[in-house]
């Protein structure tokens, strides 16, 4: 099984300030990888999947990079709707998933 | 747009069965194209990924987790469900439905039900 792991496991972030997030596999997984953003009470919602392409409808700001076993997810500029869980998940082998990062307000 | 829509019993008793049954619209479970995904989340935790089943049947489960789950597809309902035998209180988590394509990647998902096991 491909363990994923995220750090920091919480981010303390003002609006407007930019959010870098980490996700590092267990072994190479290419491109292999998505990220998702959950808020109190809701479903994940997809962001980036294979690494660096934004889902259909997801703002210019989030950002994905990376690739093998090393990814990050970029919010250049938190609006105050972004403040949430992100998950990455990888699609290599298996399905397995991240866990979590929250971006919390200073 | 697809839409899923979980539906269950909200609570069940140690060592029962738990049955949940995800119900789509806005597409067909029969057209292919899409894997019809269960996946868990303990209170407070991460997401943990438990299987997906094809229309034609075919179904894959996380090798990580004991076989005590089956899920299964009924096309005639636009439905696929999740039973789960033997249930601890390490089941109570909520209980989402989600869709993947081609790509693995969960594109579509529904609210989540959670599922409490209690006496």
């Amino acid at each position: 099984e491909i363990v994923v792991t995220q750090s920091p496991a919480t981010l303390s972030l003002s609006p407007g300030e930019r959010a870098t997030l980490s996700c590092r596999a267990s072994q190479s997984v290419g491109s292999y990888l998505a990220w998702y953003q959950q808020k109190p009470g809701q479903a994940p919602r997809l962001l980036i999947y294979d690494a660096s392409n934004r889902a259909t409808g997801i703002p210019a700001r989030f950002s994905g990079s990376g690739s093998g076993t090393d990814f990050t997810l970029t919010i250049s500029s938190l609006e105050p709707e972004d403040f949430a869980v992100y998950y990455c998940q990888q699609r290599s082998n298996w399905l397995t998933f991240g866990g979590g990062t929250k971006v919390e307000i200073k | 747009q697809v839409q899923l829509q979980e539906s269950g019993p909200g609570l069940v008793k140690p060592s029962q069965t738990l049955s949940l049954t995800c119900t789509v619209s806005g597409g067909s479970i029969s057209s292919g194209g899409y894997y019809w995904s269960w996946i868990r989340q303990h209170p407070g935790k991460g997401l943990e990924w438990i299987g997906y089943i094809y229309y034609s049947g075919s179904t894959y489960y996380n090798p990580s987790l004991k076989s005590r789950f089956t899920i299964s597809v009924d096309t005639s309902k636009n439905q696929f469900s999740l039973k789960l035998n033997s249930v601890t209180a390490a089941d109570t988590a909520v209980y989402y439905c989600a869709s993947t394509g081609d790509e693995y990647y969960f594109d579509y998902w529904g609210q989540g039900t959670l599922i409490t096991v209690s006496s």
